[in-house]
């Protein structure tokens, strides 16, 4: 029972060019969204997160969109560069006693140079 | 910056080993976690500490014990360890304040079982 879905496994990309990763919740009770990049033989990285009261977020070249209704948020990386080739975890947390953060599977991203 | 050490990055032991991993903060983050990572299944958490002496079991706690004696560190125990536990397993360390609970990982620690 995923909580949180990323039904992608792998994109390619070609460098300059935007990537789109997508994920899907299904507890509506999750109140922050966050996105974690994770390179080979590292730990995850905290990139970007959106509390479930803000439809967007933006930090430079990295834009989350939360759609609350369809429970899907997703991360736009504009221009994507080949040092942003890594997997991107989307992770959920309901914001009460519990500090459970809830990942999903992942997604592979390939930038082309 | 925050660190979160993982002390060993590569183990190999055999079924029925007692496993130790061990994990470091620097920062006196209230919070600390552990995960493992497999493919296809993304971070599965086993086990949290919000205190000293405190733990809570997280999604996949069987198997597993952990210990946390001192607010920095934070330890997973595997009393017999079996090959379905040969996976990676990262620790994590957040702040015990309102807001995002962003987790700080370590480098994480590779860990298989023959």
């Amino acid at each position: 029972d995923q909580q949180v879905k990323q039904n992608s496994p792998s994109l390619s990309v070609q460098e300059g060019r935007i990537s789109i990763l997508n994920c899907d919740y299904t507890n509506s009770m999750f109140d922050y969204f966050l996105w974690y990049k994770k390179y080979p033989a590292e730990g995850p990285t905290f990139l970007i997160s959106i509390s479930s009261i803000k439809d967007k977020n933006e930090d430079g070249r990295f834009t989350v969109f939360l759609n609350k209704s369809a429970k899907h948020l997703s991360l736009h990386i504009v221009p994507s560069q080949p040092g942003d080739s890594a997997v991107y975890f989307c992770a959920a947390y309901v914001m009460d006693s519990s500090y459970k953060l809830i990942f999903g599977s992942g997604t592979r991203l390939l930038v082309r140079p | 910056d925050v660190k979160v050490t993982q002390s060993s990055r590569y183990l190999v032991k055999r079924t029925g080993e007692k496993v130790f991993l061990e994990c470091v903060q620097d920062m006196d983050h209230e919070n600390m976690f552990w995960y493992r990572q497999d493919p296809g299944l993304g971070l599965r958490l086993i086990y949290f500490s919000y205190d000293v002496k405190m733990k809570e079991k997280g999604d996949i706690p069987e198997g597993y014990s952990v210990s946390r004696e001192k607010k920095e560190r934070f330890s997973l125990i595997l009393e017999s360890a079996s090959t379905n536990q040969t996976s990676m397993y990262l620790c994590a360390s957040s702040t015990g304040s309102s807001g995002a609970n962003v987790l700080t990982f370590g480098a994480g620690s590779r860990l298989t079982v023959l």
